[in-house]
């Protein structure tokens, strides 16, 4: 059973590309996030939703658009993409005060 | 604002020995909780070990545990009998309630390689 699930795991498009990386979690939690990991391995928070409301939103460029559509999913499309979008990008639920669960990541690069 | 510290790049340790890594934290918070995550190559994100900031008692996990000095606000993991598989990334992470919402601040990680 996969608690968090992202797809696709790999991604590798050019820039000025829309594309999309989904995310659902099968554990019950009210909280979902994005985060977004760069090259020197810095872990970053980009959005939080707490039951399909959108909670957090760090500086992020309005190119990033995340969606949930219900609780168990959080979505994030990125419009028009850029050299540096490149990076490992984390979906992660959490509830309450337990330790947030990511799932595998998405290594995203822009050529 | 809420600042976590890992001032460790980089660590070594021979397998079987006894390693600490080192984090710090800032805050004005009073209740909150502090967590270590290891990132092996496989780049999952796995949960070490987790505190929390009113229990006085370190947490432990079988070779994982904790010292964890409120005041000094210094939250170092320790990994006991090193093995070859805990060769991985280790962010230190710091968790606070604000409003309903649950915000996490990571450090940026040390890089632990076990020798064998």
């Amino acid at each position: 059973d996969t608690a968090v699930s992202q797809t696709p795991k790999y991604l590798v498009t050019q820039m000025g590309n829309d594309k999309s990386i989904k995310c659902e979690q099968n554990l019950g939690h009210d909280t979902m996030y994005w985060y977004k990991q760069d090259s020197k391995k810095f872990l970053k928070i980009m959005f939080s939703y707490n039951n399909k409301e959108l909670i957090i939103n760090e500086t992020v460029p309005n190119r990033f658009s995340p969606k949930s559509p219900d609780k168990a999913h959080l979505n994030l499309h990125i419009n028009s993409l850029e050299l540096g979008d490149s990076a490992v990008y984390f979906c992660a639920s959490s509830q309450e005060w337990a330790a947030p669960s990511f799932g595998p990541g998405t290594r995203l690069t822009v050529t | 604002a809420q600042t976590v510290t890992q001032s460790q790049p980089e660590m070594s340790v021979q397998e079987a020995e006894t390693v600490t890594l080192s984090c710090t934290y800032d805050t004005s918070e009073n209740n909150y909780y502090l967590f270590w995550y290891k990132q092996p190559p496989s780049r999952q994100m796995i949960l070490v070990i987790r505190q929390e900031a009113y229990k006085q008692q370190n947490a432990t996990e079988n070779r994982f545990s904790v010292n964890f000095q409120k005041a000094a606000k210094s939250f170092s993991l320790k990994i006991s009998d090193s093995q070859l598989g805990d060769t991985a990334m280790y962010f230190c992470a710091f968790m606070k309630q604000n409003s309903g919402t649950y915000k996490y601040i990571f450090g940026t990680g040390t890089r632990l390689k076990v020798l064998a």
